[in-house]
């Protein structure tokens, strides 16, 4: 079945820095959706990226959708504490539901 | 509103108890989702409801069972706890599918932590 791969697992940073994840999968996705999940709480929908080579901004973040529309990365530029959690993607699988990546932690120190 | 919510927060089980979680939506979403969460293994599919009365297995549906008789309850049913069980489960909703623009965002309730000993 389809899959989707997350890399790195976990990531840590001084604040400031920049920070990027990556998604891939093994099939071409019609869209494909971030989630961020802060210590000890629930995921939380960030974006979604449907068109190939799509490139969104959320202030910080910076999301793109590969042209092939088989990867997907998250950038954060400049973290910040408050940029500490674990981001999903997630791709329709061939059913009603989401395949999720393992996800990426994250930690910021500052 | 107040979105999804779960019931209990936390459990303990001990080995061979049953117990049901619960989850209710009050944004009149058709489709609903469990998923158990076990530690750096991200998000796995247990089983998913498209609306009332119809349900389907996700990844990892055995050991578990669901029921949709309203569009806003999904109770998920653990019989005979096993400690494989131990892990964080959340429900999900999300509006129709459409097949042009892919699934609409999904929204989680705040987990269940249960613990089987």
């Amino acid at each position: 079945g389809q899959q989707v791969m997350q890399i790195p697992q976990y990531q840590h940073v001084q604040e400031g820095e920049d920070f990027t994840t990556y998604c891939n999968s093994s099939t071409t996705l019609s869209n494909i959706q971030w989630y961020k999940q802060r210590p000890g709480g629930h995921p939380v929908f960030l974006i979604q990226l449907v068109k190939s080579g799509e490139v969104k901004k959320q202030k910080r973040l910076t999301f793109q959708f590969g042209e092939a529309k088989k990867n997907s990365s998250l950038h954060i530029t400049a973290t910040q504490t408050t940029d500490v959690g674990t981001y999903f993607c997630a791709g329709p699988d061939s059913g009603y539901a989401l395949n999720f990546g393992k996800g990426t932690s994250l930690l910021v120190t500052p | 509103n107040a979105g999804v919510t779960q019931t209990p927060k936390f459990r303990i089980l001990k080995i061979g108890q049953s117990m049901t979680l619960q989850c209710t939506q009050d944004m009149n979403h058709n489709y609903m989702y469990w998923y158990r969460q076990d530690p750096g293994m991200g998000l796995k599919l247990i089983y998913y409801s498209v609306g009332a009365g119809i349900t389907d297995k996700g990844e990892v549906p055995n050991g578990y069972n669901v029921s949709r008789s309203t569009t806003e309850d999904f109770p998920l049913r653990l019989e005979l706890a096993a400690p494989s069980q131990t892990s964080v489960y959340f429900c999900a909703s999300s509006q129709r599918y459409l097949r042009t623009s892919g699934i609409y965002e999904q929204y989680f309730g705040p987990g269940t932590r249960l613990t089987v000993t």
